[in-house]
Parts: structure tokens; C-alpha cells; sequence
């Protein structure tokens, strides 16, 4: 059964640090990682997605990486701002699974001004 | 504007009854989801649908039913078999069940049993 683990459970930050989330899944046979953004109350929004023959996506102050051998993957969100302060949620979608994606419980991230 | 709507936002229902969740995409995406969240939890597949009229369970399906008569509308219905449906309800769509699609959420339907 995958399992998706997210690290830390919470994190706060000085406005303009360098931050990075980590996302670790225990089978390695996926399809796809996702990095969403939920903000309190509200619905995701996808922020990137890997595919699992990819190593990297970047998109604009964001860039996630993958590295299937072991499982990982990361979020780095460069000069973070208090906008930024959300719920990131990691999701992998295995291969032979057309519609299932399991989610970690998230990393809270705090930006303060 | 295209996009996921859920309704209601907010949602109160007593010991005993059935509730209705509504999800409307105008995106033309083929397959549809629901997923319950909750407190400090990660997201659980309750029923998906690739197609119109058929749709499959998901990880937590017992208590909850569905329907697909539209490609548009995904209604999710909590019956009183549901012992704890208090949570966030998540609605998703995607291009397709299969390949790469990301799936887009709407904005949740937030549910209290009172």
C-alpha cells in the first residue's frame, strides 16, 4: 500500500528565506507526483506536476524535484512572501492506478512579514 | 470562466438524514472524483466516475452514494449509514482518469452533523 509522508507537519519562516518541502512515498512504481496548495478553507490548486521520467519542474518561485530511487521529492520555494503561507499538499499517482492519487497530510507553512 | 462548483459552501444536517452535495464542471473533463478531508489529514477518495453513468468506489465509499446522468454533475449524497460525515468534501475533475491530467478541485462543501 503506498504511503506519502510529508515533512515537517508545520513550518514557520522570516519573509525572504529559502524554504524547502519535503515529500517521501514508499512505492517507487508511480506515475506522477503533484505538489498542490490549499489555502485554509478552501479547494487545491495544483502548483507542478512530474512526471516520473522527469527530475525537476519549475514554476516561477517554485521548483520540485523528484528522485523515484528513493522515494523523494521536494518543493523549494525561493524568497518566500506571507502569500505564500498555505497547506502544501504532495499526491502520487501509481502506474496500473488510471485514477488514484494518494495524498500526504500536508506541511503547513507560515511566512511572516 | 471556466471551472469546479460546489454547493453549498456550508452544510448542516441532523442525525438520521440524507444530504446532497452538488459538483458542476464546465471544464469538459471526463472524469470526476470526491474526496473527504479531515482535520490534519491528507485526502480520501470516497467515489470517482470516468464516464457518464458509471462511476466506482474509492478507498471510503461505505455511507456515501453517487450518481453521473451528466458529464457536467457528480452529486455525492452522505445517508444516515454514514456514522461520522462531519469533514470537508472535495470535488475534482480531470481531462481523463488515465494519463498525466492533473485534477482540478473546486472549492469544498464544508459538512456538520448536528
Amino acid at each position: 500500500k503506498q504511503e506519502v509522508t510529508q515533512i515537517p507537519a508545520a513550518l514557520s519562516v522570516p519573509e525572504g528565506e529559502n524554504l524547502v518541502l519535503n515529500c517521501s512515498f514508499t512505492d517507487s512504481a508511480i506515475y506522477n507526483l503533484q505538489w498542490f496548495r490549499q489555502d485554509p478553507g478552501k479547494g487545491l490548486t495544483s502548483l507542478l506536476l512530474i512526471q516520473s521520467s522527469q527530475r525537476e519542474q519549475t514554476s516561477g518561485r517554485l521548483n520540485a524535484s523528484l528522485d523515484k530511487s528513493s522515494g523523494r521529492s521536494t518543493l523549494y520555494i525561493a524568497a518566500s512572501q506571507p502569500g505564500d503561507s498555505a497547506t502544501y499538499l504532495c499526491a502520487v499517482k501509481l502506474i496500473g492506478s488510471n485514477y488514484k492519487l494518494t495524498f500526504g497530510k500536508g506541511t503547513l507553512l507560515t511566512v511572516n512579514p | 470562466d471556466g471551472g469546479i462548483t460546489q454547493s453549498p459552501k456550508y452544510l448542516f444536517r441532523k442525525e438520521g438524514q440524507n444530504v446532497t452535495l452538488s459538483c458542476e464542471q464546465n471544464l469538459n473533463h471526463d472524469a470526476m472524483y470526491w474526496y473527504r478531508q479531515d482535520p490534519g489529514q491528507g485526502l480520501r477518495l470516497i467515489y470517482y466516475s470516468q464516464i457518464v453513468n458509471d462511476f466506482q468506489k474509492g478507498d471510503i465509499a461505505e455511507g456515501y452514494s453517487v450518481s453521473r446522468e451528466k458529464k457536467e454533475s457528480f452529486p455525492l449524497t452522505v445517508t444516515s449509514a454514514q456514522k461520522n460525515p462531519t469533514a470537508f468534501y472535495l470535488c475534482a475533475s480531470s481531462m481523463e482518469g488515465l494519463g498525466p491530467d492533473t485534477q482540478y478541485f473546486g472549492p469544498g462543501t464544508r459538512l456538520t452533523v448536528l
